[in-house]
């Protein structure tokens, strides 16, 4: 069964740092989502995106933020400077066009810590 | 704009008892409706979801949720839990296709023996 699938697992880095994570989002979806999940907290949304750009933000996507698809496969958030804040497990999600794309499909998330 | 609350953080429930997971969203339009189940250290899974027409949503693993509009509710059910529906269980709503999910907090369920 395909998958939505997340690179690195685990990701420590320093304040200050950049960090990119990466998804590889179900072949034939054309949407792709990304959420954040800080420790107890609820999930929130960050970005959509679609026909090679951002369709829907929150307002946590500033601009510290950015989001690529850099190929046919691989869907990326990238973070500039990180915070502390920033530590949080990153989930990506895509969808099917047209009806089906109410089903949101999750990757196992990256678990991000900014020390 | 739209939000969801889930009312318990936690339900402990012991095996094969029946139990409801309570969800009530606020919107000002039309919403469709999903829970999602968290297994630990594991990603998001589609439980069950309501796009339209019949109230009551069967889902995987024995779950169903029944949309109450005018209670502004779609709480989740299963007649006899096992140890492994312990996880955690968020309910979302989405205004259009396409569109972000809102999360609920969250509830942890807890089956004991």
């Amino acid at each position: 069964e395909p998958e939505v699938t997340q690179t690195p697992s685990h990701q420590v880095t320093q304040m200050g740092q950049e960090v990119i994570l990466r998804c590889v989002p179900i072949s034939n979806h054309l949407y792709f989502y990304w959420y954040r999940q800080i420790l107890g907290q609820k999930v929130e949304f960050l970005v959509s995106f679609y026909n090679n750009e951002i369709s829907e933000k929150s307002e946590i996507f500033d601009d510290q933020f950015s989001v690529e698809r850099p190929d046919g496969s691989n869907f990326t958030l990238k973070i500039r400077s990180t915070k502390l804040e920033d530590s949080a497990m990153y989930f990506c999600a895509s969808s099917e066009p047209g009806t089906l794309r109410m089903e949101q499909f999750f990757g196992p998330g990256t678990r991000l810590t900014v020390l | 704009a739209q939000s969801v609350t889930q009312l318990d953080s936690q339900v402990p429930v012991f095996e094969e008892a029946p139990v409801e997971l309570r969800c009530n969203y606020s919107s000002s339009v039309s919403v469709y409706l999903f829970w999602y189940v968290q297994y630990p250290n594991q990603g998001l899974q589609l439980l069950l979801k309501y796009l339209s027409g019949s109230t009551l949503v069967k889902g995987i693993n024995g779950f169903e949720a029944e949309f109450n509009k005018s209670q502004t509710s779609f709480h989740l059910r299963k007649p006899s839990v096992h140890i492994s529906d312990t996880a955690e269980y968020f309910c979302a709503v989405s205004e259009s296709a396409g569109n972000m999910l809102t999360f609920g907090g969250g509830t942890r369920l807890m089956v004991k023996p």
